[in-house]
C-alpha cells in the first residue's frame, strides 16, 4: 500500500496567514492526489484533485502543488471558517490511502 | 445541486450485520464511480471500498482488511449505494460516508461530494 505521510500534524495560524501543509507519498503516485477539508462533526469536502485542480466552488485561495511523491497545500489569507482538518490523499492505485491529517489551529 | 445522504446506521453488537444505504439526487448516478470511507471516533479518514459504474461492469475494489465481510452494491434505478457489513467488530465502529468520484484527465476517479455520513457502533 502507498503510504501517505502528512506534516506537520497539526500547526498555529492566525487570521490573514498564509500556511503550507506537506504531503509525501511512499512511492510515486504522479499527479493523483488530493486535498480534503474537514470541519469538527461535519463531512469531508473535497477541495483540490490531480493535485492543483480545484474542486468546483472551491475558492483561489486554495492552491496545491506537486507531483511524484511530494505535494503541497497552500492556503492563503486564512480566514475563520478556514481553521479545519486537511487530509491528502492519492488516487493512483488501489488501496486509496489518506494522509493522517494536519489540525489547522489558531 | 449534488446530494448524498446516508441511512442505515446504528448499534450492532459483535458478529452481527449492518447494511447501510446512501441515496444519490442532483446528478446521474449511473455515470460515477461511487466510494465509502468510515471514520473511526476521533481518527482520520480510511477508505473502504469502491464500486464502478456500468460501463465499466460494476466492478468494485476493497481495502484489503475488510475484504470478505463487507460488500458494495448499487441500483442505479433507484440512485442508491449500499454497503453490506457482516461479521461486525468493534473496531469497525466509524461514521460511514458515501462519496462521489469523478475522473480527472488521465481516467483517474478523485472524490469530490461527500454526504453527511451515518454512525455505526458495534458493541455489546
Amino acid at each position: 500500500d502507498i503510504q501517505m505521510t502528512q506534516s506537520p500534524s497539526s500547526l498555529s495560524a492566525s487570521v490573514g496567514d498564509t500556511v503550507t501543509i506537506t504531503c509525501r507519498a511512499s512511492r510515486g503516485v504522479t499527479t493523483h492526489i488530493g486535498w480534503i477539508q474537514q470541519k469538527p462533526g461535519k463531512a469531508p469536502k473535497s477541495l483540490i484533485y490531480a493535485a492543483s485542480s480545484l474542486q468546483s466552488g472551491v475558492p483561489s485561495k486554495f492552491s496545491g502543488s506537486g507531483s511524484g511523491t511530494d505535494f503541497t497545500l497552500t492556503i492563503s489569507s486564512l480566514q475563520p471558517e478556514d481553521f479545519a482538518t486537511y487530509y491528502c490523499h492519492q488516487h493512483h492505485i488501489y488501496p486509496l490511502t489518506f494522509g493522517g491529517g494536519t489540525k489547522v489551529e489558531f | 445541486e449534488v446530494q448524498l445522504v446516508e441511512s442505515g446506521g446504528g448499534l450492532v453488537q459483535p458478529g452481527g450485520s449492518l447494511r447501510l444505504s446512501c441515496a444519490a439526487s442532483g446528478f446521474t448516478f449511473s455515470d460515477h464511480y461511487m466510494d465509502w470511507v468510515r471514520q473511526a471516533p476521533g481518527k482520520g479518514l480510511e477508505w473502504v471500498g469502491r464500486i464502478r459504474n456500468k460501463a465499466k461492469s460494476y466492478t468494485t475494489e476493497y481495502a484489503a482488511s475488510l475484504k470478505g465481510r463487507f460488500t458494495i452494491s448499487r441500483d442505479d434505478l433507484k440512485n442508491s449505494l449500499y454497503l453490506q457489513m457482516n461479521i461486525l467488530k468493534i473496531e469497525d465502529t466509524a461514521v460511514y460516508y458515501c462519496a462521489r468520484s469523478s475522473p480527472d484527465s488521465d481516467g483517474h476517479h478523485s472524490f469530490d461530494y461527500w454526504g453527511q455520513g451515518t454512525l455505526v457502533t458495534v458493541s455489546s
